[in-house]
């Protein structure tokens, strides 16, 4: 089975300032693809970025960058120049190509962290 | 921005009444899956479809029912509502296999009381 620990319940961080969100996992596919979602209080889920495990260098989309760790099954999202608007519940996810995942390969989620970014 | 649709977006409703959670995509996308999340907590899968008259049951365990007629549409049922079924319910859909993954797209969700 696979699974997503995200040990950050809240955050805060100063606006412009670079903020971290924690994201370990566990699983025994070999091939595996890792997601960070942003959940806003209105409730939809946004697509941030996407680290597949035999991608050799780390994530990047615009201010989103994931620092992937394969060897300690971590995937950080580094998020630079913190803006107001980037206050919400963050989710780490994971969808497996191997049989822990199930034949849905569907998503695995954490339990979230919700960041707030002060004025 | 992602096409997938979701409605009603809030609904508030007594115990034992039927209620039927509509969810389309206009992106010809063969998977669908139906979360449900609790306030402040993680996305669990309740149900999927990898097409037309495909439907199968997720993690969790629901009481719900899903139906894939056509491909743009997923819709969820609950016969009897309970106020454990009080939660949010999130619809996806994600494009076939052959890409080097398939980022699953969202919509906006129901937030759903049962009184």
């Amino acid at each position: 089975a696979q699974k997503i620990t995200q040990t950050q319940p809240g955050m805060f961080v100063q606006e412009k300032e670079a903020v971290t969100l924690d994201c370990t996992y566990d699983t025994s596919d070999q091939s595996y693809g890792l997601f960070w979602y942003k959940q806003p209080s209105s409730g939809e889920m946004i697509f941030l970025i996407y680290q597949g495990s035999y991608d050799e260098q780390n994530a990047t989309e615009g201010r989103y960058s994931l620092n992937f760790q394969k060897a300690r099954k971590s995937a950080n999202l580094v998020i630079s120049a913190s803006q107001l608007g980037d206050s919400a519940m963050y989710f780490c996810a994971m969808r497996g190509r191997g049989i822990s995942s199930g034949s849905a390969r569907q998503l695995t989620f954490g339990s979230g962290t919700q960041l707030t970014v002060l004025p | 921005e992602a096409d997938i649709y979701q409605t009603p977006r809030y609904l508030v409703i007594g115990t034992g009444k039927k209620i039927t959670l509509e969810c389309s995509q206009t992106m010809g996308h063969d998977k669908m899956y139906w979360y449900q999340q609790d306030p402040g907590m993680e996305l669990h899968l309740i149900h999927y479809s990898y097409g037309v008259n495909s439907t199968e049951k997720g993690d969790l365990s629901s009481e719900s029912t899903v139906s894939r007629i056509r491909t743009e549409h997923f819709p969820l049922t609950l016969e009897s509502a309970r106020p454990s079924h009080t939660s949010q319910y999130l619809c996806a859909s994600s494009e076939p296999s052959g890409r080097a993954y398939n980022e699953q797209f969202f919509g906006p969700g129901t937030r759903l009381t049962v009184l």
